[in-house]
C-alpha cells in the first residue's frame, strides 16, 4: 500500500458525460501527480500540481482539468468523455525536494462506453 | 525530447534464477534520473528503484539492481533469485532536468516460471 488513495475504482459511463476522479495524496506529500495508461498510448504524464498550483503540464487535453485543494486532495474532471478517454488514470505523489520517489496509487479504471 | 525504449518481448525466467530486463533512453539534458515501476495484474504501480545521472554507484534495493551504464545509455534492471510474485509489467522511465514528469517506456512483461 503506497498511502495514495484513489477514488473511485472503477467508472463506466456513457460518451459525451462528465466525470471526477479524486486522489488523497499520502501524508505530507505537496505534489500530486496524474497520468493517464491507455492500451494504444501507455503511460502518459498528464499534469503535476504543488501545494495548490499547477507546476507542470503534459499530454492533457482541453477537455480535462485538474485541481490540488487546501487540503492537498485533487480531482481531475474529465469532460465530454469520448471512447478513447477510456484508460486507467494514476494519481502519484511526493515529497518536497524528493519528487524523484513517484509513489502511485491503486488507480482509476474508466470504461467509456 | 526524452525517450524510453523498451524492446524486450515477454520475458521467462525460472524461479531462483536471475533475470535482466532491458531500458535505453534518450535525452540531452546532462541531469536527469531514471525509475523502474512494476505493475502487477492488479494494476497498482510500484516504485522499485531510481537512478541518478551523477550517482557514481549502480543503485540498488534488496533484490533489485540498476545496471546504470551511462556512456551506452542503458539502465538495465536486475532482479536476483526470481520469485513468483515477481511476474507482473514492469515499466522503466525517466525524469529529466528540474522537470518532474516521469516519460515512461512501454513495458516488458516477465513471467517467472515455478
Amino acid at each position: 500500500d503506497s498511502g495514495v488513495t484513489q477514488t473511485p475504482k472503477h467508472l463506466i459511463t456513457a460518451t459525451g458525460q462528465r466525470v471526477t476522479l479524486r486522489c488523497s495524496p499520502r501524508s505530507g506529500d505537496l505534489s500530486v501527480y496524474w497520468y493517464q495508461q491507455s492500451l494504444d498510448q501507455g503511460l502518459q504524464f498528464l499534469i503535476q500540481y504543488y501545494n495548490g498550483e499547477e507546476r507542470a503540464k503534459g499530454n492533457i487535453l482541453e477537455r480535462f482539468s485538474a485541481q490540488q485543494f487546501p487540503d492537498l486532495h485533487s480531482e481531475l474532471n474529465l469532460s465530454s468523455l469520448e471512447l478513447g478517454d477510456s484508460a486507467l488514470y494514476f494519481c502519484a505523489s511526493s515529497r518536497a525536494g524528493r519528487d524523484y520517489e513517484q509513489y502511485f496509487g491503486p488507480g482509476t479504471r474508466l470504461t467509456v462506453t | 525530447a526524452q525517450k524510453i525504449t523498451q524492446t524486450q518481448p515477454g520475458m521467462f525466467v525460472q524461479e531462483k534464477e536471475a533475470v535482466t530486463l532491458d531500458c535505453t533512453y534518450d535525452t540531452s539534458d546532462p541531469s536527469y534520473g531514471l525509475f523502474w515501476y512494476k505493475q502487477p495484474s492488479s494494476g497498482e504501480m510500484i516504485f522499485l528503484i531510481y537512478q541518478g545521472s551523477y550517482d557514481q554507484q549502480n543503485a540498488t534495493e534488496g533484490r533489485y539492481s540498476l545496471n546504470f551504464q551511462k556512456a551506452r545509455k542503458s539502465a538495465n534492471l536486475v532482479i536476483s533469485a526470481s520469485q513468483l510474485g515477481d511476474s507482473a509489467m514492469y515499466f522503466c522511465a525517466m525524469r529529466t532536468g528540474a522537470n518532474s514528469k516521469l516519460t515512461f517506456g512501454k513495458g516488458i512483461t516477465l513471467s517467472v516460471r515455478p
